[in-house]
Protein backbone atom coordinates (compact mmCIF):
# COMPACT_ATOMS: atom_id res chain seq x y z
CA UNK A 1 0.00 0.00 0.00
CA UNK A 2 1.66 3.04 -0.67
CA UNK A 3 2.51 5.77 1.67
CA UNK A 4 3.49 9.15 2.27
CA UNK A 5 3.34 10.49 5.95
CA UNK A 6 4.00 13.83 7.33
CA UNK A 7 6.18 14.40 10.49
CA UNK A 8 3.26 16.11 12.43
CA UNK A 9 -0.83 16.59 12.31
CA UNK A 10 -0.97 19.81 14.05
CA UNK A 11 1.52 22.15 15.22
CA UNK A 12 1.96 25.30 16.95
CA UNK A 13 4.53 27.59 16.53
CA UNK A 14 5.35 31.36 17.14
CA UNK A 15 6.24 34.10 15.11
CA UNK A 16 9.87 34.50 13.97
CA UNK A 17 10.50 30.65 14.95
CA UNK A 18 12.19 28.00 12.18
CA UNK A 19 9.96 25.56 11.01
CA UNK A 20 10.27 22.38 9.56
CA UNK A 21 8.08 20.25 8.02
CA UNK A 22 9.10 16.84 6.98
CA UNK A 23 7.28 14.39 4.34
CA UNK A 24 8.64 10.42 3.94
CA UNK A 25 6.98 8.45 1.07
CA UNK A 26 7.85 4.42 0.47
CA UNK A 27 7.27 4.55 -2.93
CA UNK A 28 10.50 5.34 -4.42
CA UNK A 29 8.84 8.39 -6.42
CA UNK A 30 10.86 10.96 -8.38
CA UNK A 31 8.75 13.86 -7.56
CA UNK A 32 7.67 14.93 -4.42
CA UNK A 33 5.76 18.30 -3.52
CA UNK A 34 4.46 20.55 -1.09
CA UNK A 35 1.42 22.87 -1.16
CA UNK A 36 -0.92 24.59 0.65
CA UNK A 37 -4.37 24.37 1.35
CA UNK A 38 -6.59 27.53 2.48
CA UNK A 39 -10.48 27.65 2.62
CA UNK A 40 -12.02 29.40 -0.63
CA UNK A 41 -8.07 28.81 -2.14
CA UNK A 42 -8.07 25.20 -2.91
CA UNK A 43 -4.37 24.00 -2.89
CA UNK A 44 -1.22 26.36 -4.03
CA UNK A 45 1.73 24.51 -4.47
CA UNK A 46 4.79 26.09 -2.71
CA UNK A 47 7.78 24.01 -4.07
CA UNK A 48 8.13 21.02 -6.18
CA UNK A 49 11.43 18.46 -6.66
CA UNK A 50 11.93 15.74 -9.62
CA UNK A 51 15.28 14.78 -8.17
CA UNK A 52 17.64 14.65 -4.94
CA UNK A 53 19.06 17.81 -4.63
CA UNK A 54 16.63 19.31 -7.31
CA UNK A 55 13.83 21.71 -6.99
CA UNK A 56 11.80 24.17 -8.57
CA UNK A 57 9.54 27.03 -7.31
CA UNK A 58 5.95 26.71 -7.09
CA UNK A 59 3.27 29.52 -7.42
CA UNK A 60 3.99 30.55 -3.73
CA UNK A 61 7.35 30.39 -3.12
CA UNK A 62 7.94 33.69 -0.58
CA UNK A 63 8.96 32.73 2.97
CA UNK A 64 10.09 29.15 2.45
CA UNK A 65 12.62 27.09 0.95
CA UNK A 66 12.84 22.94 0.73
CA UNK A 67 15.44 20.74 1.38
CA UNK A 68 15.88 16.89 -0.55
CA UNK A 69 18.79 15.25 0.17
CA UNK A 70 17.34 11.72 -0.23
CA UNK A 71 14.71 10.37 -2.85
CA UNK A 72 12.16 9.22 0.09
CA UNK A 73 12.51 12.39 1.95
CA UNK A 74 11.08 15.87 0.76
CA UNK A 75 11.43 19.21 3.80
CA UNK A 76 9.65 21.80 3.88
CA UNK A 77 11.14 25.17 5.60
CA UNK A 78 9.92 28.61 7.15
CA UNK A 79 12.68 30.80 7.67
CA UNK A 80 11.23 32.87 9.97
CA UNK A 81 7.52 31.83 10.42
CA UNK A 82 4.79 34.52 10.23
CA UNK A 83 0.83 34.67 10.71
CA UNK A 84 -0.28 34.51 7.51
CA UNK A 85 1.80 31.11 6.93
CA UNK A 86 -1.15 29.68 9.45
CA UNK A 87 -2.49 27.02 7.11
CA UNK A 88 -2.53 23.09 5.95
CA UNK A 89 0.63 22.21 4.55
CA UNK A 90 0.15 18.76 2.38
CA UNK A 91 2.59 17.08 0.58
CA UNK A 92 2.55 14.43 -2.30
CA UNK A 93 4.34 12.26 -4.60
CA UNK A 94 4.07 10.63 -7.88
CA UNK A 95 6.46 8.31 -9.97
CA UNK A 96 6.67 10.17 -13.34
CA UNK A 97 9.78 11.97 -14.30
CA UNK A 98 8.61 14.09 -17.07
CA UNK A 99 4.89 15.57 -17.72
CA UNK A 100 3.14 14.29 -15.03
CA UNK A 101 -0.37 11.91 -15.79
CA UNK A 102 0.45 9.49 -13.02
CA UNK A 103 -1.34 9.34 -9.98
CA UNK A 104 0.11 12.36 -6.88
CA UNK A 105 -0.04 10.66 -3.69
CA UNK A 106 -1.11 12.54 -0.74
CA UNK A 107 0.02 12.76 2.72
CA UNK A 108 -2.78 13.38 5.51
CA UNK A 109 -1.42 17.34 5.75
CA UNK A 110 -0.07 19.13 8.60
CA UNK A 111 -1.94 22.02 9.99
CA UNK A 112 0.31 24.56 11.01
CA UNK A 113 -0.74 27.54 13.47
CA UNK A 114 1.64 30.55 13.43
CA UNK A 115 0.75 32.67 16.93
CA UNK B 1 -2.11 31.29 -16.88
CA UNK B 2 -3.95 28.02 -16.17
CA UNK B 3 -7.00 27.69 -13.70
CA UNK B 4 -9.90 25.96 -12.46
CA UNK B 5 -13.43 26.77 -11.38
CA UNK B 6 -15.59 24.99 -9.79
CA UNK B 7 -18.93 25.52 -8.43
CA UNK B 8 -19.57 27.23 -5.10
CA UNK B 9 -20.58 25.02 -1.73
CA UNK B 10 -21.00 23.13 0.48
CA UNK B 11 -24.16 21.19 -1.82
CA UNK B 12 -26.23 19.37 0.19
CA UNK B 13 -28.33 16.39 -0.81
CA UNK B 14 -30.64 13.99 0.54
CA UNK B 15 -29.27 10.33 0.41
CA UNK B 16 -29.67 8.44 -3.03
CA UNK B 17 -30.22 11.79 -5.36
CA UNK B 18 -28.26 12.52 -7.92
CA UNK B 19 -24.96 14.63 -8.14
CA UNK B 20 -23.59 17.22 -10.01
CA UNK B 21 -20.19 19.27 -9.75
CA UNK B 22 -19.42 21.53 -12.07
CA UNK B 23 -15.76 22.19 -13.01
CA UNK B 24 -14.62 24.40 -16.02
CA UNK B 25 -10.72 25.11 -16.77
CA UNK B 26 -8.79 27.05 -18.63
CA UNK B 27 -5.29 26.13 -20.37
CA UNK B 28 -2.47 26.69 -22.75
CA UNK B 29 -2.32 22.94 -24.73
CA UNK B 30 -4.09 19.96 -23.67
CA UNK B 31 -4.31 19.47 -19.94
CA UNK B 32 -4.71 16.14 -18.35
CA UNK B 33 -8.07 16.53 -15.90
CA UNK B 34 -8.49 14.82 -12.16
CA UNK B 35 -10.86 14.92 -9.56
CA UNK B 36 -9.57 14.24 -6.36
CA UNK B 37 -11.42 13.84 -2.66
CA UNK B 38 -10.79 14.98 0.71
CA UNK B 39 -12.36 12.75 3.34
CA UNK B 40 -12.86 14.42 7.00
CA UNK B 41 -8.95 14.38 8.71
CA UNK B 42 -7.46 13.07 5.29
CA UNK B 43 -5.23 13.99 2.86
CA UNK B 44 -6.23 14.06 -1.02
CA UNK B 45 -6.56 10.96 -3.15
CA UNK B 46 -7.20 10.61 -6.97
CA UNK B 47 -10.76 9.55 -7.67
CA UNK B 48 -10.97 9.72 -11.27
CA UNK B 49 -8.86 11.43 -14.40
CA UNK B 50 -8.94 11.72 -18.41
CA UNK B 51 -5.98 12.46 -20.35
CA UNK B 52 -7.58 13.59 -23.36
CA UNK B 53 -10.80 15.31 -24.77
CA UNK B 54 -14.39 12.39 -25.10
CA UNK B 55 -12.28 10.60 -22.36
CA UNK B 56 -14.21 9.19 -19.78
CA UNK B 57 -12.87 8.89 -16.02
CA UNK B 58 -15.36 6.73 -13.93
CA UNK B 59 -14.60 5.37 -10.32
CA UNK B 60 -16.77 4.00 -7.13
CA UNK B 61 -19.73 5.48 -9.13
CA UNK B 62 -18.91 8.65 -10.40
CA UNK B 63 -18.54 10.02 -13.72
CA UNK B 64 -16.39 12.70 -15.68
CA UNK B 65 -16.66 13.44 -18.94
CA UNK B 66 -13.62 15.36 -20.78
CA UNK B 67 -15.56 18.03 -23.09
CA UNK B 68 -12.73 20.07 -24.90
CA UNK B 69 -15.43 21.93 -27.21
CA UNK B 70 -17.28 23.40 -23.33
CA UNK B 71 -13.19 23.49 -21.59
CA UNK B 72 -15.07 21.21 -18.46
CA UNK B 73 -15.27 17.97 -16.65
CA UNK B 74 -18.38 17.76 -14.73
CA UNK B 75 -18.37 14.99 -11.78
CA UNK B 76 -21.71 13.24 -12.13
CA UNK B 77 -23.05 10.51 -8.99
CA UNK B 78 -26.29 8.77 -9.86
CA UNK B 79 -27.11 8.02 -6.47
CA UNK B 80 -25.44 9.24 -3.59
CA UNK B 81 -24.46 7.64 -0.07
CA UNK B 82 -23.54 9.26 3.17
CA UNK B 83 -20.17 7.97 2.60
CA UNK B 84 -20.04 10.30 -0.10
CA UNK B 85 -19.66 13.46 2.18
CA UNK B 86 -15.72 14.93 1.56
CA UNK B 87 -14.62 18.13 -0.04
CA UNK B 88 -14.31 17.57 -4.04
CA UNK B 89 -11.45 18.95 -6.24
CA UNK B 90 -11.02 19.85 -9.95
CA UNK B 91 -7.24 19.79 -11.20
CA UNK B 92 -5.71 19.70 -14.70
CA UNK B 93 -1.99 19.75 -15.46
CA UNK B 94 -0.89 20.70 -19.33
CA UNK B 95 0.82 18.40 -21.28
CA UNK B 96 2.74 20.50 -23.51
CA UNK B 97 4.64 22.75 -21.00
CA UNK B 98 7.25 21.69 -18.36
CA UNK B 99 4.98 22.42 -15.84
CA UNK B 100 5.01 19.19 -13.31
CA UNK B 101 2.21 19.78 -10.46
CA UNK B 102 -1.35 19.98 -10.58
CA UNK B 103 -3.56 23.35 -10.88
CA UNK B 104 -6.43 22.74 -8.26
CA UNK B 105 -9.62 24.51 -8.36
CA UNK B 106 -10.87 25.83 -4.75
CA UNK B 107 -13.13 22.76 -4.04
CA UNK B 108 -16.79 21.66 -3.34
CA UNK B 109 -17.62 20.18 -0.38
CA UNK B 110 -20.49 17.88 -0.55
CA UNK B 111 -22.89 17.19 2.43
CA UNK B 112 -24.98 14.16 2.10
CA UNK B 113 -27.67 13.38 4.25
CA UNK B 114 -29.40 10.46 5.55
Amino acid sequence: DVKVTQSSRYLVKRTGEKVFLECVQDMDHENMFWYRQDPGLGLRLIYFSYDVKMKEKGDIPEGYSVSREKKERFSLILESASTNQTSMYLCASSLAGGYLTDTQYFGPGTRLTVL
Amino acid sequence: GDSVTQMEGPVTLSEEAFLTINCTYTATGYPSLFWYVQYPGEGLQLLLKATKADDKGSNKGFEATYRKETTSFHLEKGSVQVSDSAVYFCALTPMDTGRRALTFGSGTRLQVQP
